[in-house]
C-alpha cells in the first residue's frame, strides 16, 4: 500500500462547479496534512494546510480531515479555468522517522 | 526573502558525467529537502537535512547520488556518474519546522543524454 494515495484523474468539471479531490494515507500517527497546487512546468505551491479533524476554509477552498478514516479532501467551490492544475496531497508521516510524503497528484481540468 | 533558490534551472549532460545541483534555502529554515519528480514516479523524497545534518537518505536511489549541506545557506545534490534514467526535475524545498509546509524552489530540469 502506498503511503499517500490519490486518484490520478483527470477530473473534469465545468466552470462554476465544485471540484472534490480526495486523498488517503496509511500512517495513523501523521499530524500534518497539506494540499499543493502545481501548474505544468512549475513548482508545487501550498494551497491549504490542516492539522485537526474537521473542516478548514480559505476563500473558495475547503480542506477536510478525518483521522479515524485516514483521509483528507479538498473542495474547490466556484471552480475557475485558472484552477486547472495538478493537486498534490502531502502528509508528514512519523512512523520510521519524520518525512513529508506526496501523493501522485490529481489532474483537474475546469472547462469554461 | 527571495525564496528557495536553485541552480541551474536546466542542465543537459552526457551519460557518465558528473552533475551538481545547488540550493539555497530560505533563511531561518531548519529543514531542507531534495525531491525528484518524474511522470512515472511522481514527487519522491530523496534526502532531508535538519540543521545541516542529513537525517534520512533512504530515498537516494543509488550510491551514485550524494548530498551535502556544509552550512545553513547552501546544499548540493551530486550525481556521479549520471545516467539517462536520472533525467527528471529535481526540487529543493525548505521548511521552518517539521510540522510546517515546505517551500519549493523552481527546480532543476536535468536531461542526461
Amino acid at each position: 500500500q502506498k503511503e499517500v494515495e490519490q486518484n490520478s484523474g483527470p477530473l473534469s468539471v465545468p466552470e462554476g462547479a465544485i471540484a472534490s479531490l480526495n486523498c488517503t494515507y496509511s500512517d495513523r500517527g501523521s499530524q500534518s496534512f497539506f494540499w499543493y497546487r502545481q501548474y505544468s512546468g512549475k513548482s508545487p505551491e501550498l494551497i491549504m494546510s490542516i492539522y485537526s479533524n474537521g473542516d478548514k476554509e480559505d476563500g473558495r477552498f475547503t480542506a477536510q480531515l478525518n483521522k479515524a478514516s485516514q483521509y483528507v479532501s479538498l473542495l474547490i467551490r466556484d471552480s475557475q479555468p485558472s484552477d486547472s492544475a495538478t493537486y498534490l496531497c502531502a502528509v508528514n508521516v512519523v512512523t520510521g522517522g519524520f518525512k513529508t510524503i506526496f501523493g501522485a497528484g490529481t489532474r483537474l481540468f475546469v472547462k469554461a | 526573502d527571495a525564496g528557495v533558490i536553485q541552480s541551474p534551472r536546466h542542465e543537459v549532460t552526457e551519460m557518465g558525467q558528473e552533475v551538481t545541483l545547488r540550493c539555497k534555502p530560505i533563511s531561518g529554515h531548519d529543514y531542507l529537502f531534495w525531491y525528484r519528480q518524474t511522470m512515472m514516479r511522481g514527487l519522491e523524497l530523496l534526502i532531508y537535512f535538519n540543521n545541516n545534518v542529513p537525517i534520512d537518505d533512504s530515498g537516494m536511489p543509488e550510491d551514485r547520488f550524494s548530498a551535502k549541506m556544509p552550512n545553513a545557506s547552501f546544499s548540493t545534490l551530486k550525481i556521479q556518474p549520471s545516467e539517462p534514467r536520472d533525467s527528471a526535475v529535481y526540487f529543493c524545498a525548505s521548511s521552518p519546522d517539521r510540522r510546517d509546509e515546505a517551500f519549493f524552489g523552481q527546480g532543476t530540469r536535468l536531461t542526461v543524454v
